[in-house]
């Protein structure tokens, strides 16, 4: 079935690093591709999406490019901050508006 | 500011109690969504509704039911709670439009004791 894998938390990285968050999806089709982010207690928010292959989403700093021929959808920022610290889930909607989600990926940054 | 509301922040119940968890969005949407959130499986659908009095199963729907009867209100029914069912419950809504992105509520922890 249609479903998404990312990679294992937490990360923990000091202010201005590079961040990744890798994330790959299996589903049939064409989906959707979706990260969400949640800041401490709080609900889960859209942070970017695409919607078809070699998209790139971006949004405060974040970018992830839909890339089919790898079914990947990798989260990326050059230069986190503090206030980036959350929760990021990958998300994926295969067709409909079922939405499905990874297990998040934690996210510390450092001062 | 579009809202999604949940009814608690917080709840406390006994196991074998009948639970009701409530939520209210103000977008008008369509597509309203009850997911559960634990620690390292991310979300899992519990139930989802595309219309007033109308519902679907999601991935998880043991021991749970739903009610719409208001297009704007969305209710998620424990009908006996147990220690599992302690968990984050999320509510979120979208508009009827394929590949939509989900507006959540700041969601509820229920803790089965």
């Amino acid at each position: 079935g249609d479903s998404v894998t990312q990679m294992e938390g937490p990360v923990t990285l000091s202010e201005e690093a590079f961040l990744t968050i890798n994330c790959t999806y299996t589903a049939t089709g064409y989906p959707s591709l979706f990260w969400y982010v949640q800041y401490p207690g709080e609900g889960l928010q859209l942070l970017l999406k695409a919607t078809k292959a070699d998209d790139k989403g971006s949004n405060k700093g974040f970018e992830a490019t839909y890339r089919k021929e790898t079914t990947s959808f990798h989260l990326e920022k050059g230069s986190v901050q503090v206030s980036d610290s959350a929760v990021y889930f990958c998300a994926l909607i295969p067709g409909g508006f079922k939405t499905i989600f990874g297990a998040g990926t934690r996210l510390f940054v450092k001062a | 500011d579009v809202k999604v509301t949940q009814s608690s922040r917080y709840l406390v119940k006994r196991t074998g109690e009948k639970v009701f968890l409530e939520c209210v969005q103000d977008m008008d949407h369509e597509n309203m969504f009850w997911y559960r959130q634990d620690p390292g499986l991310g979300l899992r659908l519990i139930y989802f509704s595309y219309d007033v009095k109308m519902k679907e199963k999601g991935d998880i729907p043991e021991g749970y039911s739903v009610s719409r009867e208001k297009k704007e209100r969305f209710s998620l029914i424990l009908e006996s709670a147990s220690t599992n069912q302690t968990s984050m419950y999320l509510c979120a809504s979208s508009l009827t439009g394929a590949n939509e992105k989900l507006f959540f509520g700041s969601g509820t922890q229920l803790s089965v004791l």
